[in-house]
């Protein structure tokens, strides 16, 4: 069974304060892609990557691919009130319309 | 953008009842998803359909049924719903792989 481990699975900080959230797994993924949830919304999409040790940037929010795309972490510089939310990752093992999903990361950044 | 809407945000029910939750994505998306989400489970997937009339099961389709008479509506039918079928049930589109939820429907069996 594919699993992807996300930690921690609260974290609460201040405002200003950086913080990385981890997507680990023992399997191998063709993609990965990162979700913001709010409270009472469903998930909105924030990036995907495809290739080993890719980086991408949103902003304040840095998105990396682990070298043998088996993990991924979302950094967040600054964290701001608004970055609050429940972030989950998912991945695609292969060519699967299904994809697999991390139990996500409750963020609650205080002012 | 990519509109993905449910008919209802609440929806308050009796054990028994039979329930049907609308989903309805206006991007001409293949797949189409049901999940239901609750507290240190996080998304589990009930059905997707991959084309109109086509349907395969997720990881908890007991209790639950899905009909695709047309590309953009995806319905999620509860047949005699129970108390552990309350949740939070998010409808999803997707392409290539990345999916495109609605905001949720909040389902309490009473």
């Amino acid at each position: 069974t594919q699993l992807l481990e996300q930690s921690p699975q609260f974290l609460s900080i201040q405002e200003g304060e950086n913080l990385t959230v981890y997507c680990n797994s023992s399997s191998v993924f063709s993609s990965l892609q990162w979700y913001r949830q709010e409270p009472g919304e469903g998930p909105v999409l924030l990036v995907t990557v495809v290739t080993g040790g890719e980086v991408k940037k949103l902003k304040r929010l840095t998105f990396q691919f682990g070298d043998a795309r088996k993990d991924s972490s979302l950094h967040i510089t600054a964290a701001q009130p608004g970055d609050t939310g429940l972030y989950l990752c998912a991945g695609n093992a292969g060519n699967n319309r299904k994809l697999i999903w991390g139990l996500g990361t409750s963020l609650a950044v205080n002012p | 953008d990519v509109k993905v809407t449910q008919s209802s945000r609440y929806l308050v029910k009796r054990t028994g009842e039979k329930v049907f939750l609308e989903c309805v994505q206006d991007m001409d998306h293949e797949n189409m998803f049901w999940y239901r989400q609750d507290p240190g489970l996080g998304l589990r997937l009930i059905y997707f359909s991959y084309d109109v009339k086509m349907k395969e099961k997720g990881d908890i389709p007991e209790g639950y049924s899905v009909s695709r008479e047309k590309k953009e509506r995806f319905s999620l039918i509860l047949e005699s719903a129970s108390t552990n079928q309350t949740s939070m049930y998010l409808c999803a589109t997707s392409r290539v792989q990345l999916q495109f939820f609605g905001p949720g429907t909040r389902l309490t069996v009473l």
